[in-house]
């Protein structure tokens, strides 16, 4: 079983749609969930970063954990073609642990 | 606001040949990592650094590899002997002294190798 599975899609969503993201994860040790936005051969951008259960708002994006579940999920509103890219979940360990991610989603958000 | 800078942006080599990567790290970061991402594949990765010297390291990271980081600014990557599977995106990150942190990513630098 791999450690972070993702839907590598690609998801097409017209402008306007609500967006859901999701990563499963085995581990349990993982207390620290990311996610990145990475543009074509670009470097992930971090997006949202929280390491409780729970949401967490920022702007449009909104992180949804569930460590019970070992799911975490990345929703966007109001999607915009600027936000057309591949968005990565990464997660660790305590301390200074290197993140495992996941595939990545490609996302198109078509005007 | 700080970010994590790499160069070369491109670098292009021959199978055999040594190549540094260079990272300037976020000032005042205290842990230092290499990541790497082969076309159409999951960002994978390397190794850690910390304190002068490696925490951790993955089974990619092999002794064709090593880290430095010669002065309080730079971190490199160097790999001793390039093979035509070392062609990939590889990113420097950078996290703050607090175990709460998170890293940031540099914009990579692609490594073509032939």
């Amino acid at each position: 079983q791999k450690e972070v599975e993702q839907d590598p899609g690609p998801l097409s969503v017209p402008e306007g749609a609500i967006v859901s993201l999701n990563c499963t994860y085995s581990n349990s040790a993982f207390q620290y969930f990311m996610w990145y936005r990475q543009y074509s051969r670009k470097g992930p951008e971090l997006l949202m970063y929280t390491y409780s259960s729970g949401n967490k708002e920022d702007g449009r994006f909104t992180a949804q954990v569930d460590k019970s579940s070992k799911y975490i999920s990345l929703f966007i509103r109001d999607s915009q073609p600027s936000d057309s890219a591949t968005y990565l979940c990464a997660m660790r360990g305590s301390g200074n642990t290197p993140l495992v991610f996941g595939k990545g989603t490609r996302l198109s958000v078509i005007a | 606001e700080p970010e994590v800078t790499q160069t070369p942006s491109h670098q292009v080599t021959q199978m055999g040949q040594e190549v540094i990567l260079r990272c300037v790290p976020i000032s005042n970061h205290l842990y230092f990592y290499w990541y790497r991402q082969i076309l159409g594949q999951k960002v994978e990765f390397l190794v850690s650094f910390y304190n002068n010297e490696i925490s951790e390291k993955s089974e990619i990271f092999d002794d064709q590899f090593s880290v430095e980081r010669p002065d309080g600014s730079n971190f490199t990557l160097k790999i001793r002997s390039t093979k035509l599977e070392d062609s990939a995106m590889y990113f420097c990150a950078s996290q703050g002294g607090i175990a709460t942190d998170t890293q940031y990513f540099g914009p990579g630098t692609r490594l073509t190798v032939l």
